[in-house]
């Protein structure tokens, strides 16, 4: 079936980075766009970039763009999010969510999520 | 930067009855509007996109409506699992934007 399965949770001193995977399955990994979507404690959901697995284009949220990097291994069908120069804020869920196909068009609308996983920074 | 506006932040809906949840845009985001359903410790169900379409496997009870700024998600007769936070997204300009959810709760 179709899925994506992240990595396991990390915990990271402020400062540090963090490289989380997403290996997809069930599906032409090249045919659909990943966002990365991550939520705080208690907080809402919050998108924070998305790339092409066809052609590696990316799109990130303006906030983040300085601090991440999404990339993709096409030999592997995996996706990345790197996160760097850690902060205490940064803790969250962090998922990651396939575009939607529905027979006839995509769509960026995320039918396809990744279980989570947890990030906390913490000294 | 679309900011999304859900509201109200919480409602109390007696099962059975009917429940609708009201989502505003900035601007403009044409019919490129999802909602999600999210439960506690689970990742997002994607409910409807394009406004108006239910995703694959979605009850019939769950319809969405609305195009430019102003959106809403209807839950025909409330079901117990349908307790839950919904968020809207558009997804008409970068950077993609969430609203700050609504906690739909039983009265």
């Amino acid at each position: 079936q179709v899925q994506l399965v992240q990595s396991g949770a990390e915990v990271k001193k402020p400062g540090a980075s963090v490289k989380v995977s997403c290996k997809a399955s069930g599906y032409t990994f090249t045919s659909y766009g990943i966002s990365w979507v991550r939520q705080a404690p208690g907080k809402g959901l919050e998108w924070m970039g998305w790339i092409s697995a066809y052609n590696g284009n990316t799109n990130y949220a303006q906030k983040l763009q300085d601090r991440v990097t999404l990339t993709t291994d096409t030999s592997t069908s995996t996706a990345y999010m790197e996160l760097r120069s850690l902060r205490s804020d940064d803790t969250a869920v962090y998922y990651c969510a396939r575009d939607y196909y529905d027979g006839s068009g995509y769509y960026d609308a995320f039918e396809i999520w990744g279980q989570g996983t947890m990030v906390t920074v913490s000294s | 930067e679309i900011v999304m506006t859900q509201s109200p932040a919480t409602l109390s809906v007696s099962p059975g009855e009917r429940a609708t949840l009201s989502c505003r845009a900035s601007q403009s985001v044409s019919s490129n509007l999802a909602w999600y359903q999210q439960k506690p410790g689970q990742a997002p169900r994607l409910l409807i996109y394009g406004a108006s379409s239910r995703a694959t496997g979605i009850p019939a009870r769950f319809s969405g409506s609305g195009s430019g700024t102003e959106f809403t998600l209807t839950i025909s007769s409330l079901q117990s699992e349908d307790f839950a936070v919904y968020y809207c997204q558009q997804y008409n300009n970068w950077p993609f934007t969430f609203g700050q959810g609504t906690k739909l709760e039983i009265k």
